[in-house]
């Protein structure tokens, strides 16, 4: 069975400052597929960045960037320059069978931006 | 490409009454999810579908609950004689390549 851990359940970050929201996860699978989602308060998850058990490099996507770091299961979001939109809850999930298999979500992460 | 769309958006219902959701997804995509989240959890997985044959579902998933998914395009999830734990939002999903894209919920209030 698949797992994610988020320990934080909020984080504070002025705006302009960059922060990193931690995401842990289990699998036996070799093939696996991680992936971050954004949650505003309208409810959507909005799909953010993608990384691969294979991939060797780390994904980037605009100002979000993925620290994968396979040896610890660690699978942690960086955003840089934060701004006041990225206050929202943010998910990590998994997919295993080279993400054919459904997302097994997080508990979340509360992020508020300060100005 | 509109994305994917979820009707409706809310749904109050009594105790008891069935209600149904609809899911339309991207038009290419065919794989489709669903998942329920409860309020300050992420979403769980409930079942899914790869055109129109329902390939999975969750021990979540009593024999109250029933999706379909005619001809590989839009979906329906029906809740039967609903019971107040079943309140939550209820998201459905598609895909074609790896990443899920979610449309906005359907958030059911069950009195």
């Amino acid at each position: 069975a698949q797992k994610i851990t988020q320990t934080q359940p909020g984080m504070f970050v002025q705006e302009k400052e960059a922060v990193t929201l931690d995401c842990t996860y289990d699998t036996s699978d070799p093939s696996y597929g991680l992936f971050w989602y954004k949650q505003p308060s309208s409810g959507e998850m909005i799909f953010l960045i993608y990384q691969g058990s294979y991939d060797q490099q780390n994904a980037t996507e605009g100002r979000y960037s993925l620290n994968f770091q396979k040896a610890r299961k660690s699978a942690n979001l960086v955003i840089s320059a934060s701004q006041l939109g990225d206050s929202a809850m943010y998910f990590c999930a998994m997919s295993v069978n080279s993400g054919n298999t459904p997302l097994v979500f997080g508990k979340g992460t509360r992020l508020s931006v300060i100005a | 490409d509109t994305g994917v769309s979820q009707n409706p958006r809310h749904k109050i219902t009594k105790r008891g009454q069935n209600v149904t959701f609809r899911c339309d997804p991207i038009s290419e995509h065919n794989r489709l999810y669903w998942y329920r989240q409860t309020l300050g959890q992420g979403p769980e997985f409930l079942t899914y579908f790869q055109n129109e044959a329902q390939l999975e579902k969750s021990r979540l998933l009593s024999d109250r609950f029933s999706a379909e998914r005619p001809k590989g395009s839009f979906s329906t999830l029906e809740i039967q004689r609903t019971e107040q734990g079943d309140s939550a939002m209820y998201l459905c999903a598609s895909r074609t390549n790896y990443e899920q894209y979610f449309g906005p919920g359907t958030r059911l209030t069950v009195t």
